[in-house]
């Protein structure tokens, strides 16, 4: 078992509809999460942190944590065509300088 | 303000080689993190630089090494190179633990 889990998708959404991107992890030592946009031949870019259960938004992005499940979301609202990109779940575990990367959510904004 | 630039873009090698990566982080950034990414794969944590020491290490051979310089640029090496270190590998600066910046990653292609 992997120690994030991310369904690779591909996840298809029309332009303007809700993407609902999941992540699991196994470490419960894990104390803070984050999510990264990778496009295609490009190298990930942070999006989004979150520490804390509950919900995190930025614009149009929310994030959502919930430590007792060990399950992270990101929900992109209004979603573009240009938010077609892999979506990459990461942990840290405690102050811990490794992260860990899931395989990343592959997804398509269709006009 | 200056990204996170790497050196070279791509590099193509011969198996039993040595080669040598390099990367700058974004200004103020103390922290330098490498990671492999493999096609259709999340990046793979290598090892992390801080204050020119290695804090935290991958599950990589001892075949990998890396350096921190007082200015806080660092370099990659792979000894004894094989046709499954072809990857990209990428490098990621940070001040915060988990909110890492990323280069461009550098290509290397073993033949």
């Amino acid at each position: 078992q992997k120690e994030v889990e991310q369904n690779s998708g591909p996840l298809s959404v029309p332009e303007g509809a809700i993407a609902s991107l999941n992540c699991t992890y196994s470490d419960r030592g894990s104390q803070s999460f984050f999510w990264y946009r990778q496009y295609s031949g490009k190298s990930p870019e942070l999006i989004m942190s979150i520490y804390s259960n509950g919900d995190k938004e930025d614009g149009r992005f929310t994030a959502q944590l919930n430590k007792a499940s060990q399950y992270v979301s990101l929900l992109i609202r209004d979603s573009q065509p240009s938010d077609s990109a892999t979506y990459l779940c990461a942990s840290l575990s405690g102050n811990a300088g490794k992260s860990t990367f899931g395989d990343g959510t592959t997804l398509t904004v269709k006009p | 303000d200056a990204g996170v630039t790497q050196s070279p873009t791509h590099l193509i090698k011969t198996r039993g080689q040595q080669v040598t990566l390099r990367c700058s982080p974004k200004s103020g950034h103390d922290t330098v993190s490498w990671y492999q990414q493999a096609l259709g794969q999340g990046p793979q944590f290598i090892f992390q630089y801080y204050e020119e020491e290695e804090r935290q290490r991958g599950n990589f051979p001892d075949r990998f090494s890396g350096h921190q310089f007082p200015n806080y640029s660092s370099e990659l090496n792979v000894n004894a190179l094989l046709l499954g270190d072809s990857a990209l590998y990428l490098c990621a600066s940070s001040l915060q633990p988990g909110e890492q910046y990323f280069g461009p990653g550098t290509r290397l292609t073993v033949t």
